[in-house]
């Protein structure tokens, strides 16, 4: 069966630090895969989608860059980051271009 | 306008009540729906997809209405247990590869 594993699942970073969280998916080859950021009750943003290796679509301009230097590995990876880059980011996987989506278990970002 | 809007809530129900939330969609390409939920803190996890014909799971009941452009969920028999944010989720044509959110509607019930 397929998995998703998302790390770390909280961290506390300081502004102007680097950031950088891993996703990868197991069971399953050339996934679509996604960034999300869901900010304190607020709703999911979409930051990131791959369709594969090397290949990134970035929905929202800000400090955060995404890559895919596997297929089946998600980095989402800042320099520096901003007080307002605080929130939840959820990486989420799905076989094709329509269909369910599969969250990690997401990763709670605070930084002061 | 949002490319899908909900109401936030939060509702406020006590067992046994039945209630239902609306999702609206701006796109009328869009071809796949959902509805998830997610407890506080924690991931999404899917409830169900909506079908054209509309489908039922238990005590849920999910329905599409594409002339208008809105999709709906209702909760029968609420249980303590269905204390959670509810969320409406829409995606485009097969060409395209984005997933859009609702941001939710909470939903509170309570004994």
């Amino acid at each position: 069966s397929q998995t998703i594993h998302q790390w770390p699942a909280t961290l506390v970073q300081p502004v102007g630090s680097p950031l950088s969280l891993e996703c990868t998916v197991e069971g399953t080859s050339n996934p679509n895969l996604y960034w999300y950021r869901q900010a304190a009750g607020r709703g999911l943003q979409l930051l990131f989608y791959s369709v594969g290796i090397g290949q990134i679509s970035s929905e929202v301009p800000q400090n955060l860059s995404a890559s895919r230097p596997q297929d089946r590995q998600f980095i989402l990876s800042s320099k520096k980051l901003l007080l307002s880059d605080s929130g939840f980011y959820l990486c989420a996987w799905r076989p094709s271009a329509a269909g369910e989506l599969f969250f990690g278990e997401g990763s709670r970002l605070t930084v002061l | 306008r949002k490319e899908v809007e909900q109401d936030p809530g939060p509702f406020n129900v006590p067992e046994g009540a039945t209630v239902a939330f609306n999702c609206t969609y701006s796109n009328s390409a869009s071809q796949s729906f959902f509805w998830y939920r997610q407890d506080c803190r924690k991931e999404p996890k899917l409830l169900m997809s909506v079908y054209s014909s509309g489908n039922e799971d238990g005590r849920f009941t999910a329905q599409l209405n594409r002339a208008s452009q809105y999709i709906s969920l209702l909760i029968r028999d609420s249980k303590l247990s269905d204390s959670a944010t509810y969320l409406c989720v829409v995606s485009p044509n097969t060409g395209g590869f984005k997933t859009i959110f609702g941001a939710g509607t909470r939903l509170f019930v309570k004994a």
